[in-house]
């Protein structure tokens, strides 16, 4: 079946380090995205890219970095920079055929930093 | 950026009633969206409203584009469990890219068997 797969579900990380979340996608959309979810608020929008070897910031992109070496993946690393990492963090993907605003999210990872 | 106003924050109601979320916004937009989200995975789509006026019904949800063009809402009628998690609007946030969203703040329901 089509979809969005992120890996780890779960991940526990010392302060000071570096993270990589995975995020793959099998349904050939040429967009993908990262949204970081806290409680009580709306989901913000980390980083983009709309094509391969192409990506442009989001909302909230300090501490924050990516690459777009394949269409397929989209991985998002969590570096020390970022002052409060511990969050829910969304994958997404969006076909150019699709409803407009039609986001096909993943199940998310959820980091936290001990 | 966009501001966008969702209310209530949370519900807690019993098994078949029905239930009313809105949002509003500082500014005109084109398209509103509204998402759920189950416990412990991503939100999903339920309805998108692209016209001023527009209602829309999926199933037992039914969505308004408000007039204005700053505001909409969500009904749930008849409540049932699985109604449960959280429900998001929001719009394209602009530019060429539309997967860039504004989200609200998200409403909690909670539905009592």
């Amino acid at each position: 079946d089509g979809g969005i797969t992120q890996s780890p579900k779960y991940l526990f990380r010392k302060e000071g380090q570096n993270v990589t979340l995975s995020c793959e996608q099998n349904l050939n959309h040429d967009a993908m995205y990262w949204y970081r979810q806290d409680p009580g608020q709306g989901l913000r929008l980390i980083y983009y890219s709309q094509i391969v070897n192409d990506f442009q910031k989001g909302d909230i992109a300090e501490g924050y970095s990516v690459s777009r070496e394949k269409k397929e993946s989209f991985p998002l690393t969590v570096t020390s920079a970022q002052k409060n990492p511990t969050a829910f963090y969304l994958c997404a993907s969006i076909g150019s055929r699709g409803k407009t605003g039609e986001l096909f999210f993943g199940e998310g990872s959820r980091l936290t930093v001990l | 950026g966009q501001q966008l106003n969702q209310s209530p924050q949370s519900m807690f109601i019993q098994e078949g009633e029905d239930v009313s979320m809105n949002c509003t916004s500082s500014s005109i937009f084109n398209t509103w969206l509204w998402y759920k989200q189950d416990p412990g995975e991503g939100p999903v789509l339920l309805i998108a409203l692209y016209k001023a006026g527009e209602l829309t019904s999926n199933g037992r949800l039914t969505a308004q584009f408000g007039i204005t063009r700053k505001d909409s809402f969500l009904n749930i009628s008849a409540s049932i469990p699985s109604d449960v998690g959280i429900y998001f609007c929001a719009l394209i946030a602009g530019g060429t890219s539309y997967g860039k969203l504004t989200f609200g703040q998200g409403t909690i329901l909670t539905v009592h068997p």
